[in-house]
């Protein structure tokens, strides 16, 4: 069974300053890593995943994230937010090579941008 | 292209009376179709999950119920809502190494 701990419930930034969103996760297997946007009254998008090869994975909207297996970590990140940016972002989990394997959420940060 | 459909996008129902939010999936065959719930816009809830036809587990006990009559199509249900049933409804199908996509959700107001 895998787990995802989201470091943080709320972070807020200026506008223009970089974020970082922090992830960690476990398993005893290993896992594809997923980073989700959801603003208000919507559903979840991606906005990017790991699965293997490069560490360094680049999405949508200018985010990126790490993946580092020695410290089961996948942290978001962007160097210049934007208002639009304003959000919920979902860390996720999934076990690698199994067709259907589900989804384990973390509970989510709320990225505040301010002007 | 692959696409998911879900309605109605908002809700307002009164305490015990029934629900039925409809969720369809189109261009692929035989997805694992999910149902979850947010309350107060935070934390996803997994309610159920269906691997085929007439196959539904449920995760959490409760005051609701899931079908799945044809391939693509999931349906979440009660017979008699709960104050507590409010929250924002979400439908998913899994993605071989591409992880969930997910509807556009449903607001549901019990008063």
């Amino acid at each position: 069974a895998q787990s995802v701990t989201q470091l943080d419930s709320q972070v807020p930034v200026f506008e223009e300053a970089p974020v970082e969103l922090r992830c960690n996760y476990s398993s005893s297997v290993s896992v594809y890593l997923f980073w989700y946007v959801q603003y208000p009254n919507q559903g979840l998008q991606l906005l990017l995943k790991y699965l293997s090869g490069s560490t360094l994975v680049k999405g949508i909207n200018g985010f990126e994230a790490e993946f580092n297996k020695s410290q089961t970590s996948f942290h978001l990140r962007k160097p210049s937010v934007h208002i639009s940016d304003t959000a919920e972002y979902f860390c996720a989990v999934s076990e690698a090579e199994t067709s259907g394997s589900r989804l384990t959420f973390g509970e989510g940060t709320q990225l505040t941008v301010n002007p | 292209s692959q696409t998911i459909h879900q309605w109605p996008a908002t809700l307002v129902q009164p305490v015990g009376s029934p629900l039925s939010l409809e969720c369809t999936v189109e261009g692929t065959s035989n997805p694992n179709l999910y149902w979850y719930r947010q309350a107060a816009g935070r934390g996803l809830q997994l309610l159920f999950y269906s691997v085929g036809i007439g196959q539904i587990s449920s995760e959490v006990p409760q005051n609701l119920s899931a079908s799945r009559p044809q391939d693509r199509q999931f349906i979440l249900s009660s017979k008699k809502l709960l104050l507590s049933d409010s929250g924002f409804y979400l439908c998913a199908w899994s993605v071989w190494r591409g992880g969930y996509t997910f509807g556009s959700g449903t607001r549901l107001t019990v008063v």
